[in-house]
């Protein structure tokens, strides 16, 4: 079956360090959305890409990047981890239109010391 | 960016319809109107959608008010594993922004 996958599950890192939290589907759907989530503000959107080569900033995009070589992957990396970036994150895939519905993975607890 | 406002928390009796509102005031034309709801440490699962019309699926029914400015995610009967957090989101392009949802509580 088609899926999408996160990967590590858990982290722990330290502050300053670079971080590369991997997203992975299955279903071939040209759009992929990164999003954190922190208690009382609900998911937040950090990044999306339309397709191969593109990529788009979301509302808390500072620290964070992507890039977009194939349609499966759509790795984050934070450049200098920092404490502000504890949280879980979530990946999401659709399949064209960026009203089509979003399929997620089962999220990346991140903590930064 | 169009935003969505939810009440903070319900509760339910199980075996009780369940009603969600969601209000959406800045809404444009070609915004859809899309609920999830997240499970205890799980990612987001897809509930429902709707342009203008009410909907129905397996999981539950969406209505829709005229101007399009608030919509209500329809539970028919509340179960246990019905218990979540709803959210109601404006999907458009380059945007799905996602509140902070509503808790649901549903009692035995």
């Amino acid at each position: 079956d088609a899926e999408i996958t996160q990967s590590p599950r858990h982290k722990i890192t330290e502050t300053g360090r670079q971080v590369t939290l991997a997203c992975h589907q299955t279903w071939n759907h040209n759009n992929m959305f990164w999003y954190r989530q922190d208690l009382g503000h609900g998911l937040r959107l950090i990044h999306y890409s339309y397709g191969v080569q593109d990529t788009n900033k979301g509302e808390v995009s500072d620290g964070y990047s992507v890039s977009r070589s194939n349609t499966e992957d759509l790795p984050l990396t934070l450049e200098s981890a920092a404490s502000s970036q504890t949280s879980v994150y979530f990946c999401a895939s659709s399949r064209d239109r960026s009203t089509d519905t979003q399929y997620f993975g089962p999220g990346t607890r991140l903590t930064v010391l | 960016d169009a935003k969505t406002t939810q009440p903070n928390s319900m509760e339910s009796n199980e075996e009780e319809p369940v009603h969600l509102p969601c209000n959406h005031s800045t809404i444009s034309g070609t915004d859809y109107i899309h609920w999830y709801r997240q499970l205890p440490s799980q990612g987001p699962e897809y509930v429902i959608h709707g342009l203008t019309s009410n909907v129905n699926n397996r999981m539950a029914s969406l209505a829709i008010a005229e101007d399009r400015k608030s919509s209500t995610l329809i539970l028919h009967r509340a179960t246990l594993r019905d218990a979540a957090v709803y959210y109601c989101i404006l999907a458009g392009t380059y945007k799905y922004i996602f509140g902070t949802g509503t808790r649901l509580k549903v009692l035995a």
